[in-house]
């Protein structure tokens, strides 16, 4: 079983819609948990990051952990095209990151 | 404030040749990572460097992969003799050390095709 499970996509989503993208992980050390961007062509760029369970918002952008379920999730409010791009989800403890596979968002206008 | 500096951006080589990327962190980061990226994938860890000593080089593939970071601060990531399978895109990212609370920031990438 891989650390961090991310369906890859593609997702494609009409402008103004909400985006949802999910991961599940495994092994419940102490770790954060972490959201990145990656335009094509692109290094991956953080997005939010999170410890505990329960949501964080930054603009547009909800970040949701529910360590229960060994779940996290990454809400877009108002997608727009320039949100098009592959989002990372990563999770990390002590030195160590490790990345799901990304799932590709495309957003039409 | 400057970000991961990664030369060169792309490289097309034939299998069996040689080839080095360079990577210069931000400054006072003392963490030093490179990833392999490789098409459809997340990006997995192939080398950490804490100021010049390694932390962790479990996923490189010793017998065709270096790396070094002299000095604790630029870094040149080798392969030889390169392979179809290495082409990928290779990130360096630093941080400013390794606690759990510090975030990653990744360069731009180079990006690598073996033919």
């Amino acid at each position: 079983q891989k650390e961090v499970e991310q369906d890859p996509g593609p997702l494609s989503v009409p402008e103004g819609a909400i985006v949802s993208l999910n991961c599940t992980y495994s092994n419940s050390a102490f770790q954060y948990f972490m959201w990145y961007r990656q335009y094509s062509r692109k290094g991956p760029e953080l997005l939010m990051y999170t410890y505990s369970s329960g949501n964080k918002e930054d603009g547009r952008f909800t970040a949701q952990v529910d360590k229960s379920s060994k779940y996290i999730s990454l809400f877009i409010r108002d997608s727009q095209p320039s949100d098009s791009a592959t989002y990372l989800c990563a999770k990390k403890y002590g030195n160590k990151l490790v990345f799901g596979a990304g799932t590709i968002l495309r957003v039409k206008s | 404030e400057a970000g991961v500096a990664q030369s060169p951006r792309y490289k097309i080589i034939e299998k069996r040749q040689s080839v080095a990327f360079w990577c210069n962190p931000i400054s006072g980061h003392a963490t030093l990572y490179w990833y392999q990226q490789i098409l459809g994938q997340g990006p997995k860890l192939l080398i950490q460097f804490q100021n010049n000593g390694v932390v962790d080089d479990s996923q490189l593939p010793k017998d065709r992969f270096s790396a070094e970071r002299l000095k604790g601060v630029d870094s040149t990531l080798k392969i030889q003799p390169a392979k179809l399978e290495d082409s990928a895109v290779y990130l360096c990212a630093s941080s400013l050390g390794p606690a759990s609370g510090n975030t990653i920031y990744f360069g731009e990438g180079s990006w690598l095709t073996v033919v």
